[in-house]
């Protein structure tokens, strides 16, 4: 069974930082890429980022540019996201979410952790 | 950044409508959508990927159509565990978008 389980949310200063982890297991990780998606409370879902299998190709919305950082380890079948520069816009649940490949949609979703950005 | 513009922003409906969402993209993106449903504190699901494909485990009483800058998504007729949010995607190109998001409600 696919499993994605994301980790590493809380309350974070203005201009803090914070390190989200996504373990997976059930599949074979370094065949996929992978997203991180981000949803603040009561809004839509806002793509962040995305990293290909191999970590050859990362991409990043505007809003998070410069500031958060993909990375994978395939070796611990683990995603993650250094978020750091945080603002109180950025409080939001973050969602992994696996990668079938261009047209063929995210087809697994972990349950997302909360990250509150917040004096 | 392609903006996906989705409509309507709600809808009511009674079990057993037809109901019919739409996306367009602010630029062609062939079918390179997919269409998401979403519970509340729920993650989202996937329910459509190519513009009109099923995916796997989805009723068929879902079916997406489109290609280019206009897509719909159908729920043929409208089951209680159907009142949800519904997103739609482009992976076309980076960065990916969503639409605003569409609120089924039971009328």
């Amino acid at each position: 069974e696919v499993q994605l389980v994301e980790s590493g949310g809380g309350l974070v200063k203005p201009g803090g930082s914070l390190r989200l982890s996504c373990a997976a297991s059930g599949f074979t990780f370094s065949n996929y890429g992978m997203n991180w998606v981000r949803q603040a409370p009561g809004k839509g879902l806002e793509w962040v980022s995305s990293i290909s299998d191999s970590s050859s190709y990362i991409y990043y919305a505007d809003s998070v540019k410069g500031r958060f950082t993909i990375s994978r380890d395939n070796a611990k079948n683990s995603l993650y996201l250094q978020m750091n520069s945080l603002r109180a816009e950025d409080t939001a649940v973050y969602y992994c979410a696996r990668d079938l490949g261009p047209y063929l949609g995210l087809d697994y979703w972990g349950q997302g952790t909360l990250v509150t950005v917040s004096s | 950044a392609i903006q996906m513009t989705q409509s309507p922003s709600s809808l009511s409906a009674s079990v057993g409508d037809r109901v019919t969402i739409t996306c367009r993209a602010s630029q062609g993106i062939r079918n390179d959508l997919g269409w998401y449903q979403q519970k509340p504190g729920k993650a989202p699901n996937l329910l459509i990927y190519a513009a009109s494909s099923l995916q796997s485990g989805v009723p068929s009483r879902f079916s997406g159509s489109g290609s280019g800058t206009d897509f719909t998504l159908t729920i043929s007729s409208l089951q209680p565990e159907d009142f949800a949010t519904y997103y739609c995607l482009q992976d076309y190109n980076y960065p990916r978008t969503f639409g605003q998001g569409t609120k089924v409600e039971i009328k």
